[in-house]
């Protein structure tokens, strides 16, 4: 059974940092891109970012670019997310999910997700 | 301000057929595969429909998916109480170089 599990969420002042795990079982974690797509309250789903089998390609929103840095451990099967800079409107659940085979991208298991506010 | 526009919300009664558009242009749906995501209540997202029109293991084909051109649909027949969600579409966007979603669209079986 496919199993992503975030961690590291919490309350952070703007301008901190705070980095998001995700602890992935139950499939070849080396052989999938892997992404964080992330919900503030209330409102739709944003993409965040993607990362290749072998962390040698990433894609971030340009909302994230020079702050967030996504990257993954294979031989733990993890995958993480570096935030600094942190801003109000970084404020949402942050969701890992799994890219899954086909024609193209898209997410095929997602974790529970781990939410992460930006406040003074 | 999405890139891919959805109607905000649709409703139908249960058992009726109700369909999502997703619109977009060439540099997103126009040239790439669309998924379709499932949000119930306080629930995580689920995979619906993806490349365009296929369904994943487990997804009753009450679910369904089309393309064409710069638009995308979602298919839903035999409405049920359950089925009573989030729906959101999403692909590549080449000029963004970037996944984007629609707005999302929300269900109601009345």
């Amino acid at each position: 059974e496919v199993q992503l599990v975030e961690s590291g969420g919490g309350l952070v002042q703007p301008g901190g940092s705070l980095r998001l795990s995700c602890a992935a079982s139950g499939f070849t974690f080396s052989s999938y891109w892997m992404s964080w797509v992330r919900q503030a309250p209330g409102k739709g789903l944003e993409w965040v970012a993607n990362i290749k089998q072998d962390g040698s390609e990433k894609y971030y929103v340009d909302s994230v670019k020079g702050r967030f840095t996504i990257s993954r451990d294979n031989a733990k099967n993890s995958l993480y997310l570096q935030m600094n800079s942190l801003r109000a409107e970084d404020t949402a659940v942050y969701y890992c999910a799994r890219v899954g085979y086909g024609s193209s991208w898209h997410f095929d298991y997602w974790g529970q997700g781990t939410l992460v506010t930006v406040s003074s | 301000q999405s890139v891919l526009t959805q109607p905000p919300s649709v409703s139908a009664a249960p058992g009726q057929k109700v369909t999502i558009s997703c619109s977009g242009s060439s540099s997103n749906i126009g040239n790439n595969y669309v998924s379709w995501y499932q949000q119930l209540p306080g629930t995580v997202p689920k995979l619906l429909i993806y490349d365009n029109n296929k369904r994943p293991s487990g997804i009753p084909d009450r679910f369904s998916g089309s393309k064409s051109g710069t638009s995308a649909t979602l298919g839903i027949t035999g409405l049920q109480t359950g089925d009573e969600a989030d729906y959101y579409c999403g692909t590549w966007d080449n000029s963004l170089s970037a996944w984007v979603f629609g707005g999302g669209t929300k269900l109601t079986v009345l």
